[in-house]
């Protein structure tokens, strides 16, 4: 596609449900970034992957969190148990050429 | 580790004045930098890189920025600021090979724009 695609773009949910967040990176992008924001912050690093392989997870905030994307394309991010500070946007990017990338419009995500 | 400073979370403007927001790294490295845009309920949109060669990089919508390696800096401007230029402005170094690969970024500077 011609960007990066996030859905769903709002995620209201009940604390201790799961959920399921989606990004479909730029056709042919290798690379592929989640980020966290929390409201009036910066992005923060959560996990990369190249391909298929999860290369990095060492921003992942704790194991309730799992991220995959298991055909090198689509990528999902879970959150088990969802806790009230688990409340942010949630960005993916995608690259071709590290370090730059590029971010779709996130997901914002409250727990009630 | 990697880090960005941008030490004015605030910036107010008028319309048609000069901008500058800044921003000072630490990167055991070259650096990559970016500045980045962010528009309310909107993702981020890359304005400008520098990777290497030329200190002073052109972007979209007429920003500019400058690589001073001395001063660890790396501070957008714009000579005349729009009203459509309001939006949060994110610094970011990026980190590769064996430091990782991923983008640090600042906490942000809120942009206003008053007519």
């Amino acid at each position: 596609g011609a960007g990066v695609s996030q859905s769903p773009r709002y995620k209201v949910a009940k604390r201790g449900q799961d959920v399921a967040l989606r990004c479909d990176p730029i056709s042919g992008h290798v690379s592929l970034f989640w980020y966290q924001q929390a409201l009036g912050q910066g992005p923060e690093f959560l996990t990369y992957f190249q391909n298929e392989a999860q290369l990095d997870k060492s921003g992942l905030p704790s194991d309730r969190f799992f991220a995959e994307r298991p055909e090198g394309s689509v990528s999902t991010l879970k959150i088990q148990r969802t806790q009230q500070e688990d409340s942010a946007v949630y960005l993916c990017a995608s690259s071709l050429v590290l370090p730059m990338a590029f971010f779709g419009q996130g997901t914002r995500l409250t727990v009630v | 580790a990697q880090s960005v400073t941008q030490p004015d979370i605030h910036i107010t403007v008028s319309e048609g004045a000069s901008l500058e927001l800044r921003c000072n790294y630490s990167y055991g490295a070259t650096p990559y930098l970016f500045w980045y845009v962010q528009s309310p309920g909107q993702g981020l949109q890359l304005l400008l890189k520098y990777f290497s060669g030329d200190t002073l990089v052109q972007g979209i919508k007429g920003f500019e920025a400058e690589f001073k390696r001395s001063q660890s800096s790396f501070n957008l401007r714009k000579p005349s600021v729009h009203w459509s230029d309001a939006a949060e402005y994110f610094c970011a170094v990026g980190a590769s090979g064996e430091y990782g690969n991923k983008l640090v970024f600042g906490a942000g500077t809120i942009l206003r724009v008053k007519s």
